[in-house]
């Protein structure tokens, strides 16, 4: 079957510029996720929804950034007024609800702010 | 806070060798660990996923082992492949189904 996607695959934007990033769960997945790649960080958690709503919310790095979830599949990332240090990859995972669920995740976004 | 530790961080091997990866973290409240692997400009692939209630798993030439109490997790990789090279990730899920990823250990398997 279809795993996550993500779109667009590649993204390059101007400092200040707002951007969205779009994730498409496995079908019937209710948890999605998202972390951030970047080179002097690792991989870092930055949300966790179940459903709709967004019980962990604390990955977030500022308020700059949001992320919300409809009809309980696709989500949307948000950041506005990008910075130079919001350069990343940003990916996307779903998985079953409940603790000890294998995650699954997407191709990721990679995020470029010039 | 939890944190992981991947060793190596980098390893090259002949093709066909026996390997082992590591990996540790801090805190051994956790619900289970997962192995990924990341191809170079790719998402991650999940390998194996061990509950925190089980010792291991196998998968094909792979097998994960995990001692919740000591923070220690390995993943051995037999008679490995050329395909076999890519950065393997640890990650453990803390509360509310987060996971917190390892440093990574970049694999190159010479032919």
């Amino acid at each position: 079957g279809a795993g996550v996607s993500q779109s667009p695959s590649n993204k390059v934007t101007e400092k200040g510029k707002d951007v969205e990033l779009r994730c498409d769960p496995i079908s019937g997945h209710t948890a999605l996720y998202w972390y951030r790649q970047s080179l002097g960080q690792g991989l870092e958690f930055l949300i966790y929804f179940q459903g709709n709503s967004a019980p962990d919310k604390s990955g977030l790095p500022s308020d700059r950034f949001s992320a919300e979830r409809t009809g309980g599949s696709v989500s949307t990332l948000t950041i506005q007024r990008t910075q130079q240090e919001d350069s990343a990859v940003y990916l996307c995972a779903s998985s079953l609800s409940g603790t000890g669920r294998e995650q699954y995740f997407g191709p990721g976004t990679r995020l470029t702010v010039t | 806070k939890q944190e992981v530790t991947q060793i190596p961080a980098a390893l090259s091997v002949p093709e066909g060798e026996n390997l082992v990866l590591n990996c540790s973290f801090t805190d051994s409240a956790i619900y289970n660990l997962q192995w990924f692997r990341q191809d170079p400009g790719k998402g991650l692939t999940s390998l194996l996923l061990i509950q925190s209630s089980q010792r291991e798993q196998t998968s094909g030439r792979l097998n994960a082992s995990l001692d919740k109490s000591s923070g220690r997790s390995t993943l051995y990789i037999a008679a490995s492949q050329p395909g076999d090279s890519a950065t393997y990730l640890c990650a453990v899920e803390t509360g509310f189904q987060k996971l917190v990823f390892g440093t990574g250990t970049r694999l190159l398997v010479s032919p």
